[in-house]
């Protein structure tokens, strides 16, 4: 099984649509998960941080399944500007502040 | 957002020639990270460094080397450049306490030729 793996997409979604991704991860003892967002030949920027209890910002909620070893975005209520890809985290094998990054998600919001 | 910068951020050089990229920060993180960008392969970590002359490897650093004789610069070389080099490179940096939250530079767009 891969470190970390996502569905490549790409997701078409209207506009006012609920998306939702996920990521799985292989290393159980991981602790801190993130999901970022990537705009075209640009760098990857924090979306969020993802906690066992779940985190909630605005439209976008993020969730831990430590039980199946994976996380999850969901986006409601999609604006065109959402259209970008996102990129699941989780920590590298060995602990310290290794990272391991997702391949990514692309996600087009049309009108 | 932490005061990245990389330099250069487009290059063009020919196979067999060493190549420095430097990541330079403001923020005076703990942790600097370099990683490469391909298509279908999203970011893979190539070294990172947890203090000043303190560094480790990632899943891809064969044909790269680092430095970090302070804390706010992070060199990465390309000893001999090879086509399969040709990438876009990205730095970044965490405070490294609690949270690994990572912030990134611009990146630098590498070809080799």
């Amino acid at each position: 099984r891969k470190e970390v793996e996502q569905d490549p997409g790409p997701f078409n979604v209207p506009e006012g649509a609920t998306v939702a991704f996920n990521c799985t991860y292989s290393n159980s003892a991981s602790q801190s998960f993130f999901w970022y967002r990537q705009d075209c030949r640009k760098e990857p920027k924090l979306l969020m941080s993802v906690y066992s209890s779940g985190n909630e910002d605005g439209r976008f909620t993020a969730q831990l399944n430590r039980a199946s070893q994976y996380i999850s975005l969901l986006i409601r209520d999609s604006k065109l500007s959402d259209s970008a890809t996102y990129l699941c985290v989780v920590p590298g094998k060995g602990g310290g502040f290794k990272t391991i990054f997702g391949a990514g998600t692309r996600l087009f919001v049309k009108a | 957002d932490a005061g990245i910068t990389q330099s250069p951020r487009h290059k063009v050089t020919e196979t067999g020639t060493p190549v420095t990229l430097r990541c330079h920060q403001t923020e005076n993180h703990r942790y600097m990270y370099w990683y490469r960008q391909d298509p279908g392969h999203g970011l893979r970590l190539i070294h990172y460094s947890y203090g000043v002359k303190d560094t480790d490897k990632g899943e891809v650093s064969d044909g790269y080397s680092v430095s970090r004789s302070k804390t706010e610069d992070f060199l990465l070389t390309l000893e001999s450049a090879t086509s399969s080099q040709t990438s876009v490179y990205f730095c970044a940096t965490a405070v490294g306490t609690g949270t690994n939250e990572q912030f990134f530079g611009p990146g630098t767009r590498l070809t080799v030729l």
